[in-house]
């Protein structure tokens, strides 16, 4: 089953509009979520969260996680045409030492309308 | 700079060979993963290295071969097993007390 689950897969809005994705998780022993923008090729890195109830902004984005309900949103506002991508959430789950493969889910494709 | 370096971007292959896709880092870190791409699926763990010499099986390591002779390269051996390898491969590195990966460009490989 997935540790990893993303809503909505899919999403188009158009600019101007706000927009919140989902992430929600189930690892044994958590260490940080982290949130990816994939437009064509390598994801980049957007925000790692550690720590509940911390909100970690950069320009219109932003993102907070709830380590009790297990789950993380990431927020755009004003979006343009520019944030249309993938975003990928991932967890670390350290149920070993070292450096512990990140587990994806499968993404939310956002595509933004003029 | 330092980085990964992916080759090629893009591989054709014909049914029934296999091919080698590069993975290539220059910034000492510690640990290389392989994931797999497909439409809607995320990104899927194929083999991850910790150490040079030592490497793990992933979530779908079926019909895949990797080596890790050197630290900084990880190459991935799509096999005639692979019943299903047209995708985009993404290469990562990252190293102890750092959060998150470095990313490589990817290689698409399409059978034809």
């Amino acid at each position: 089953e997935d540790k990893v689950v993303q809503s909505p897969l899919s999403l188009v809005v158009h600019e101007g509009d706000t927009v919140t994705l989902n992430c929600s998780y189930e690892v044994t022993n958590f260490r940080s979520l982290l949130w990816y923008k994939q437009e064509k090729k390598a994801p980049t890195f957007l925000f790692m969260l550690t720590s509940s109830g911390i909100e970690k902004k950069s320009g219109r984005l932003s993102s907070i996680l709830d380590k009790k309900e297990l789950f993380s949103i990431l927020n755009i506002t004003a979006t343009q045409t520019g944030d249309s991508a993938i975003y990928l959430c991932a967890v670390e789950d350290l149920w070993n030492s070292g450096n512990t493969p990140l587990v994806f889910g499968k993404g939310t494709r956002l595509s933004v309308i003029a | 700079d330092g980085g990964i370096t992916q080759s090629p971007k893009y591989l054709f292959r014909k049914e029934g060979q296999n091919v080698t896709l590069s993975c290539e880092q220059n910034l000492n870190h510690d640990a290389m993963y392989w994931y797999r791409q497909d439409p809607g699926q995320g990104l899927r763990l194929i083999y991850y290295s910790q150490i040079v010499n030592d490497f793990q099986k992933g979530d779908i390591a079926e019909g895949y071969s990797v080596s890790r002779e050197k630290k900084e390269s990880f190459p991935l051996t799509v096999t005639s097993a692979q019943k299903n390898p047209t995708a985009f491969y993404l290469c990562a590195s990252t190293t102890t007390g750092r959060y998150g990966y470095t990313f490589g460009s990817g290689t698409r490989l399409t059978v034809v």
